[in-house]
């Protein structure tokens, strides 16, 4: 099993705040690493597909950076808003399935 | 519209009665797959499938049967449910496998009694 880990498990943030979480993963036999937003009752939705080392990509007022030779990912929101409020998954294919191994996500809540 | 569609949405049923659940995308994607979500322990894979007639298991196959006899079709089987088949499911298919996001289905929450 790909061992796929975030941090912090949950998080609380005020309307505004920059926040940040990581997500680790085995460097060896990487192609990809996936982010995707889940809001309660709705299904996950891709934020971002990431290939390269040091790729960057943003989508509005969140961000993602890759390093792929130490295994890790940062997700980056910047001016919090209550609507940010949702769970952050990331996931690395595996090299067999080439399917999304899920990390536990990061659950974010944004007080107004 | 591009979608992944799960049936049923919700299911409450009883131990050791068979049940399916249909997943269907209209996205013409090679890659399809089966997840369960449980509580602190994140979306897990049941089975995948790289074309028709190819599937394998995932992380936690047991208690679960798939086939993929059309492109558009991937049916998850639950022969014997047991409760500890109690979760919440989720279909997903994607064109590339992880070279591409993955669309999900709505989910279907499922309680074996």
């Amino acid at each position: 099993i790909l061992n796929v880990e975030q941090s912090p498990q949950s998080l609380h943030v005020q309307e505004g705040d920059s926040t940040n979480f990581t997500c680790s993963f085995p460097s060896s036999n990487f192609y990809a690493l996936h982010w995707y937003r889940w809001e309660t009752a709705k299904s996950p939705e891709a934020l971002f597909v990431m290939t390269l080392n040091g790729d960057e990509k943003k989508k509005g007022r969140i961000s993602a950076t890759l390093n792929t030779k130490e295994g890790y990912s940062y997700l980056y929101i910047k001016g919090s808003q209550p609507e940010d409020s949702a769970t952050y998954l990331c996931a690395r294919p595996s090299g067999g399935s080439y399917i999304p191994t899920f990390g536990r996500g990061t659950s974010l809540i944004v007080h107004p | 519209e591009a979608q992944v569609t799960q049936n049923p949405r919700y299911l409450i049923t009883v131990t050791g009665k068979k049940l399916t659940v249909t997943c269907s995308q209209n996205m013409n994607h090679e890659y399809m797959s089966w997840y369960r979500q449980d509580p602190g322990l994140g979306l897990r894979q049941i089975y995948y499938s790289m074309n028709v007639e190819v599937t394998d298991k995932g992380d936690v196959p047991e208690g679960y049967k798939v086939s993929r006899k059309e492109k558009r079709n991937f049916p998850l089987i639950l022969e014997s449910p047991s409760p500890n088949q109690t979760s919440l499911y989720f279909c997903a298919s994607s064109s590339t496998g992880g070279w591409t996001e993955a669309f999900f289905g709505q989910g279907t929450r499922l309680t074996v009694v």
